[in-house]
């Protein structure tokens, strides 16, 4: 199996910009989806193959890659970016791993 | 529209088994794999297994080998993943999800507890 290391937590100020990082050795060969998790509620999917946002995501969400590194940006983050992030990929044999997820605080 | 309905709250005893049921509506269910994977009380996101709607082939993560078993029925678009063995350990939400559509089930909460 593999692993996808994402920081525990990252706190923005409202107007800045947030970045969470997904890191590993999967990742140059293999896609990254991004999950939002409020309280309560089910994951929303906000990023799909690192860098497609799907419809109905707002513009201030993007995504990028870089070798072993991808990573989701936040552009002016709002109070309701407030929430849980997930990476998810999947290696060649089809084996699936979430990132342990990180937690954005709006301060 | 998408939706993935599922099967409601189960309270078990240890040792015993849970079957979860996930329905699909607004897609076509052999064209797309749905995945499932649980959230246990203040933790990550936990991927169990996923089957291909299409040809029933079904792949599982190494954690769960041998305990949990996911099946598809085509004619009631329907996925079942079963759970064996229960542990306190296994107290969790689970939920089923297409990952390449980004759709996810409403999640069902499975308590195990004596």
């Amino acid at each position: 199996s593999y692993d996808l290391t994402q920081p525990p937590s990252v706190s923005v100020s409202p107007g800045q910009t947030a970045r969470i990082t997904c890191s590993g050795d999967v990742l140059p060969k293999q896609y990254v989806y991004w999950y939002q998790q409020k309280p309560g509620q089910a994951p929303l999917l906000i990023m799909r193959k690192d860098s497609e946002r799907p419809s109905g995501i707002p513009e201030r969400f993007s995504g990028s890659s870089s070798g072993t590194t991808v990573t989701l940006t936040i552009s002016g983050v709002q109070a309701e970016d407030e929430g849980d992030y997930y990476c998810h990929s999947a290696d060649s044999g089809g084996v699936v791993v979430f990132g342990g997820g990180t937690k954005v605080t709006v301060l | 529209q998408v939706q993935l309905v599922q099967s409601g709250a189960e309270l078990k005893k240890p040792g015993a088994s849970v079957k979860v049921s996930c329905k699909a509506t607004g897609y076509s269910f052999t064209k797309y794999a749905i995945h499932w994977v649980r959230q246990a009380p203040g933790q990550g996101l936990d991927w169990m297994g996923w089957i291909n709607g299409g040809n029933g082939n079904t792949k599982y993560s190494q954690k769960f080998q041998g305990r949990v078993t996911i099946t598809g029925d085509t004619s009631a678009n329907t996925s079942y993943m079963e759970l064996k063995s229960l542990r306190s350990g296994d107290t969790a939400v689970y939920y089923c999800q297409v990952a390449t559509l980004g759709y996810w089930g409403q999640g069902t909460l499975v308590t195990v507890s004596s």
